[in-house]
């Protein structure tokens, strides 16, 4: 069965510090992968997808960068954390294709304090 | 922006009763699916409705779609205090994305 795990749980960092979240998939292969944020008591806003390793598409300009070094790895990174960059992280996964319904499967999340 | 909208924004009730939210969205869909947040958790996928699909059972959840006023709606029939948590509508965007709503926040007293 298909796992997908996203740490740290919860990240306090101070304001100007670099940032580095990992979400990793297993036992699929070629996933779509997301990140989204989302603020207190709100929706989730996309902040990138990547539908292959090294293709990433960026829904948000910001102050957040993603990477996918490897077919089932996503990270999302920053150089210097702004106090905006709070809220909570999501990492989610579905099946690749066009064809897909896109069901997506979600990490357990990370919140970050940015203080 | 958001597509998918959901009414009420929270919802409060007693155990055993039925909950109804509701979803508009704005564009032509291929299907609408509806997930589930409890709270400081990730979303879990509930139901899928496809846009030929008028209504779709799955346990207590009863969703159905309405193409014609861009409207779905989820009823949870004889609720517990286990399904208190946040609750979000889904539309593609595109091939790939999901465009969530806002959410409701259900809340079922015992």
């Amino acid at each position: 069965s298909q796992t997908i795990h996203q740490w740290p749980a919860t990240l306090v960092q101070p304001v100007g510090s670099p940032l580095s979240l990992e979400c990793t998939v297993e036992g699929t292969s070629n996933p779509n992968l997301y990140w989204y944020r989302q603020a207190a008591g709100r929706g989730l806003q996309l902040l990138f997808y990547s539908v292959g390793i090294g293709q990433i598409s960026s829904e948000v300009p910001q102050n957040l960068s993603a990477s996918r070094p490897q077919d089932r790895q996503f990270i999302l990174s920053s150089k210097k954390l702004l106090l905006s960059d709070s809220g909570f992280y999501l990492c989610a996964w579905s099946t690749g294709g066009t064809q897909a319904k896109n069901i997506q499967y979600f990490g357990a999340g990370t919140r970050l304090s940015v203080l | 922006s958001q597509q998918g909208e959901e009414d009420p924004q929270a919802l409060s009730i007693q155990e055993g009763e039925n909950a109804t939210m509701n979803c508009s969205y704005k564009t032509s869909i291929n299907n609408l699916q509806w997930y589930r947040q409890n709270s400081g958790r990730g979303l879990v996928h509930l139901i899928l409705i496809r846009s030929n699909e008028r209504e779709k059972h799955s346990g207590r959840l009863r969703v159905t779609l309405d193409t014609s006023k861009k409207s779905s709606s989820l009823l949870i029939t004889a609720s517990r205090a286990a399904d208190t948590a946040s609750y979000f509508c889904a539309t593609i965007q595109g091939a790939q994305k999901l465009v969530f709503g806002q959410g409701t926040r259900l809340t079922i007293n015992p």
